[in-house]
């Protein structure tokens, strides 16, 4: 089992830009949920994603998108990327259903010149 | 949400116990408590979770205060390999799965 993995590893963009990031859940789970973490600080929820929909929201403007696959793959898309933009992206996956375990992507550390 | 609060930093030497302490005052009456670390250059990792009674895994034992205030997270031997951040979370309820992690406690371990 792979687990959960992201792609790419590493990005570099320039301020304006748009960026994709993508994460393949691991096996068996349904439900994806993105987060973005700053240097120095804990995650913060970006939105979550199951059965193809956005099914929570955190305090991220609308330049933040995302989609979910019928595989249940995702995509998190950053549009008019901003240097604040900068951090590293977590994928994490679960099984629908209260209070199951996460499991969480290495990330994607973006940097945004 | 409700938040917890943990101390910014601990020591310890290894193959000695950890305890590392969290508040969560707001907890309400169906949150989980989960535990998650960080270790570095990684995503973060499950540990533990319980309601309200003790928890023991193959990672850690976690310790519930009666009235659910406050919880302790358990390491019997700390290795090199537990230096990581330790996130504290109560988990929301509903079918949303979301975890609002806070800063955390960064432990370091040493010989």
């Amino acid at each position: 089992d792979a687990g959960v993995t992201q792609s790419p590893t590493h990005l570099i963009k320039t301020r304006g830009q748009q960026v994709t990031l993508r994460c393949s859940p691991k096996s068996g789970h349904d439900t994806v949920s993105w987060y973005q973490q700053a240097l120095g600080q804990g995650p913060q929820f970006i939105f979550q994603y199951y059965e193809e929909e956005e099914r929570q929201r955190g305090n991220f403007p609308d330049r933040f998108s995302g989609h979910q696959f019928p595989n249940y793959s995702s995509e998190l898309n950053v549009n008019a990327l901003l240097l604040g933009d900068s951090a590293l992206y977590l994928c994490a996956s679960n099984s629908e259903g209260l209070n199951t375990e996460a499991f969480f992507g290495q990330g994607t550390r973006l940097t945004v010149v | 949400d409700a938040k917890t609060t943990q101390p910014n930093s601990m020591e310890s030497n290894e193959e000695e116990p950890v305890h590392l302490p969290c508040n969560h005052s707001t907890i309400s009456g169906t949150d989980y408590i989960h535990w998650y670390r960080q270790l570095p250059s990684q995503g973060p990792e499950y540990v533990i979770h319980g309601l309200t009674s003790n928890v023991n895994n193959r990672m850690a034992s976690l310790a519930i205060a009666e009235d659910r205030k406050s919880s302790t997270l358990i390491l019997h031997r700390a290795t090199l390999r537990d230096a990581a951040v330790y996130y504290c979370i109560l988990r929301v309820t509903g079918t949303a799965s979301k975890l609002t992690f806070g800063t955390g406690t960064r432990l370091q371990v040493t010989l």
